[in-house]
């Protein structure tokens, strides 16, 4: 695609429920990037893959937040048993490789209720 | 570990005109790259510019200039004839040279610009 493509844009979710957040990379880029970032903060390191490997998850703030990039391309944030503290915006990035320029998508805002 | 500080939470410009935007980090390694990131209301992360630690010229692209002092660990932005296409927050962030390429990010500095 042109760009990096993430989805839903807003999502509602009471406290508890699980929710899935959706990344369409760049084609062909090799490295993607998930950041959490809170309301007034940069964006926070979450997780990285390289291809369909989770090379580093040690951003992610509990175990109930799970990735997965299965064939390499689109990758999805699941989160399990949604808290208030969860709420935040979702970013992902994506790029060539690991020192190229990342491109970022317009985030999920999550709000948990 | 790394860090990154941005000492302005807000600032304005007039139209036209210069501002320059701070940023200070931390590191005790040598190979690394600090970037500027514009986030328009949209919230689409947007490279502004991108600096190689171990070059010496400060990088520039077109109305945008940094000044890298390596020793002061100091990156500050430059926007020259401000436009009122700039108002958005400016995030500063460091990135370690032996990394996947993760970004470490400041806190951000909401630019407006006002006519």
């Amino acid at each position: 695609g042109a760009g990096v493509s993430q989805s839903p844009r807003y999502k509602v979710a009471k406290r508890g429920q699980d929710v899935a957040l959706r990344c369409d990379p760049i084609s062909g880029h090799v490295s993607l990037f998930w950041y959490q970032q809170a309301l007034g903060q940069g964006p926070e390191f979450l997780t990285y893959f390289q291809n369909e490997a989770q090379l580093d998850k040690s951003g992610l703030p509990s175990d109930r937040f799970f990735a997965e990039r299965p064939e390499g391309s689109v990758s999805t944030l699941k989160i399990q048993r949604t808290q208030q503290e969860d709420s935040a915006v979702y970013l992902c990035a994506s790029s060539l490789g690991p020192h190229s320029e990342a491109f970022f998508g317009q985030g999920t805002r999550l709000t948990v209720v | 570990a790394q860090t990154v500080t941005q000492s302005q939470p807000e600032m304005s410009v007039q139209e036209a005109e210069t501002v320059t935007l701070s940023c200070t980090y931390d590191t005790s390694e040598s190979n690394y790259y600090l970037f500027w990131y514009k986030q328009p209301p949209s919230r689409q992360m947007i490279l502004v510019i991108r600096q190689e630690a171990y070059k010496q010229q400060n990088a520039t692209e077109n109305r945008f200039s940094v000044n890298f002092q390596k020793a002061a660990k100091s990156f500050s932005l430059k926007i020259s004839d401000s436009q009122l296409g700039d108002t958005a927050m400016y995030f500063c962030a460091f990135m370690y040279g032996g990394s996947q390429g993760n970004l470490i990010f400041g806190k951000g500095t909401k630019l407006s610009v006002k006519p």
